[in-house]
Order: C-alpha cells, then sequence, then structure tokens
C-alpha cells in the first residue's frame, strides 16, 4: 500500500528565507504528484501537479521537483512572506489505484 | 463564480442520529469525492464517483453512505454505524478521475 511521508511536521523560518519542504512515497509506480496548500479551517488549493514523466514544475516563487527512483519529492519556496504560512500537502496518484494518497502535511509559519 | 460548495460550515450530532453533509458543484464536473480530515493528518478517500448514478467506496466507507442522483450534488450522509465522526469532511471535484480536483471549505463534523 502506498505511503506518503512528510518530514518536517511543522517549520518556522524568518521572513525572506528560501526554504525546502520535502515528501516521500513508498510506491515509485505513480501516475503524478501534487503539492496543495490549506489555510486553517479551509479547503486545499492546487499549487503545482508533476506528471510521472516530468522531473519539476515552477510556478511563481514556487518549485517542485520529483525523483520516481527516490520515491521523493521537494517543494522549493523562494523568498518567503508571512502570507506563505499554512499546511503545505503532497499527495500522489498511483498508476493503478488512480486515487490520491495524502501525506499528512508541514505546518509553515513564516515569522515577519 | 464557478466552485464547489459545502454546507454547513459546522455540524453537531447527537450520539444515534443520521447526519447529511452538502456538496454542490457548478464547474460541469464528473467526478466528485469525499475525503476525511483528522487532526495533524493528511485525508484519507471516503467515497468517490465519477459519473451520475455512479459510486465507488474509498479507503474508509464503514458508516457512510453517498448518493450521486444528479452531476451537482454528492451528498455524504455520515450514519450512526460511524463510530468517531468527529473530523473535517473535504468534498472535492475533478473534470474526469485523474484531474486536478478542485476542493470546497469542508464542513467540521462534531458530537454532543
Amino acid at each position: 500500500k502506498q505511503e506518503v511521508t512528510q518530514i518536517p511536521a511543522a517549520l518556522s523560518v524568518p521572513e525572506g528565507e528560501n526554504l525546502v519542504l520535502n515528501c516521500s512515497f513508498t510506491d515509485s509506480a505513480i501516475y503524478n504528484l501534487q503539492w496543495f496548500r490549506q489555510d486553517p479551517g479551509k479547503g486545499l488549493t492546487s499549487l503545482l501537479l508533476i506528471q510521472s514523466s516530468q522531473r519539476e514544475q515552477t510556478s511563481g516563487r514556487l518549485n517542485a521537483s520529483l525523483d520516481k527512483s527516490s520515491g521523493r519529492s521537494t517543494l522549493y519556496i523562494a523568498a518567503s512572506q508571512p502570507g506563505d504560512s499554512a499546511t503545505y500537502l503532497c499527495a500522489v496518484t498511483l498508476g493503478s489505484a488512480r486515487q490520491l494518497t495524502f501525506g499528512s502535511g508541514t505546518q509553515l509559519t513564516v515569522l515577519p | 463564480d464557478g466552485g464547489i460548495t459545502q454546507s454547513p460550515k459546522y455540524l453537531f450530532r447527537k450520539e444515534g442520529q443520521n447526519v447529511t453533509l452538502s456538496c454542490e458543484q457548478n464547474l460541469n464536473h464528473d467526478a466528485m469525492y469525499w475525503y476525511r480530515q483528522d487532526p495533524g493528518q493528511g485525508l484519507r478517500l471516503i467515497y468517490y464517483s465519477q459519473i451520475v448514478n455512479d459510486f465507488q467506496k474509498g479507503d474508509i466507507a464503514e458508516g457512510y453512505s453517498v448518493s450521486r442522483e444528479k452531476k451537482e450534488s454528492f451528498p455524504l450522509t455520515v450514519t450512526s454505524a460511524q463510530k468517531n465522526p468527529t473530523a473535517f469532511y473535504l468534498c472535492a471535484s475533478s473534470i474526469v478521475r485523474n484531474q486536478p480536483q478542485h476542493f470546497g471549505d469542508g464542513t467540521r463534523l462534531s458530537i454532543l
């Protein structure tokens, strides 16, 4: 069964820092991987989606990479801002099951 | 504006009572999903529907039921058989299965 792990569970950084969030998964036969943002008491907003054939995706200050062979993905946030404070979740879609399996998230706090 | 509407935002249930959570979308999406999120954890799939009048169990379907009589609507009933229903419930939809999912703002269910 696919398991998705995100470390650390929580992270605090000062404003302006570049930071990396980590996601690992146990089954490399994924269809795609997504990074989501969740604000307190809210639903999820999709940030980036990487297909299994891709190595990375970029959107503004966000860059997500995918290494299927090692079962890892990273989300890089450049020049962090207090507005980036939220929980970041990664989720993978297995090629066979075609449903999302989520990690438990990293709660990010960017201090002004 | 197009989107997913979940109601109510907060819901309280008495012991032995069934409650129904509403999810409506005007995105013309075929696929809809229900997830459960417990504190500090990722999302777990309860049920999903790929098309009207069709739905499939997810990983934690026991104690829940759904219907999909209209394309726009995918209500979730939490039955008295669900022994630990306190959680945050999220509804999502996608154009078809495997495409990026759009999420509602969730319903928080608590037991009185």
